[in-house]
């Protein structure tokens, strides 16, 4: 029963590197989205996507990409690491468009800018 | 500035005694729901609350929407040591924005 499936767990950058933080879901989701968590600041939305193809923006978009190829598939880009993003970061998704439905979300990731 | 003041942010209590949390905020939300996260885990959510005035219980939880829609409440009942976690509200804003409160972090002691 896998769900929503994040890797890496953990990841240590330097500042100005790049990653790619993977987000694969096997709930055949329409919608999937990112969050990070800070402490003190809750869950906050960075990009989302209702369907294969289609993304949008979020509260705090800037320095992420995301693209979304196929329904399963939602990878967060860092272009350039910095130590603001030293975050937990958070993939969920869920059915429908209807944002009154259930959020299914994964383990986290763990990130450190030094 | 927070949408969603959740209060209070750390609360620690003995098995047995009552709580309740809060979820606050000057806008109105068409519906709002209540997570509990737990450490090195996701939220999972707990209730969706959509009409002013609602109440909803599961098991010794009760949630309460308030009638203006700007407001929630989470009653705990003889809280055991497995309710202790990070309990958030979201609100539902605007078409597509699920808004995060920033958590109340519940421990209850043996």
């Amino acid at each position: 029963n896998a769900g929503v499936t994040q890797t890496p767990k953990f990841q240590v950058l330097k500042t100005g590197q790049s990653m790619t933080l993977q987000c694969a879901q096997d709930m055949n989701h329409e919608y999937m989205s990112w969050y990070r968590q800070d402490p003190g600041m809750g869950l906050r939305l960075i990009h989302y996507s209702v369907g294969a193809g289609i993304t949008d923006q979020g509260e705090v978009p800037n320095g992420y990409n995301v693209s979304r190829s196929t329904t399963e598939d939602f990878p967060l880009r860092l272009l350039s690491a910095a130590p603001s993003q030293t975050s937990v970061y958070f993939c969920a998704s869920r059915t429908g468009t209807a944002v009154t439905g259930e959020l299914f979300f994964g383990e986290g990731s763990r990130l450190t800018v030094l | 500035t927070q949408l969603l003041e959740q209060s209070p942010q750390f609360l620690s209590i003995q098995e047995g005694e009552n709580l309740t949390v809060y979820c606050n905020s000057s806008s109105v939300f068409s519906s709002l729901q209540w997570y509990r996260q737990e450490p090195g885990e996701g939220p999972v959510l707990l209730v969706t609350v959509v009409t002013g005035g609602e109440v909803k219980k599961l098991k010794r939880l009760t949630f309460q929407f308030g009638d203006a829609r700007k407001d929630s409440s989470l009653h705990i009942t003889a809280a055991q040591p497995g309710d202790t976690g990070l309990y958030l509200c979201a609100g539902v804003w605007g078409a597509q924005k699920l808004v995060f409160g920033q958590g109340t972090r519940l421990t209850i002691n043996p």
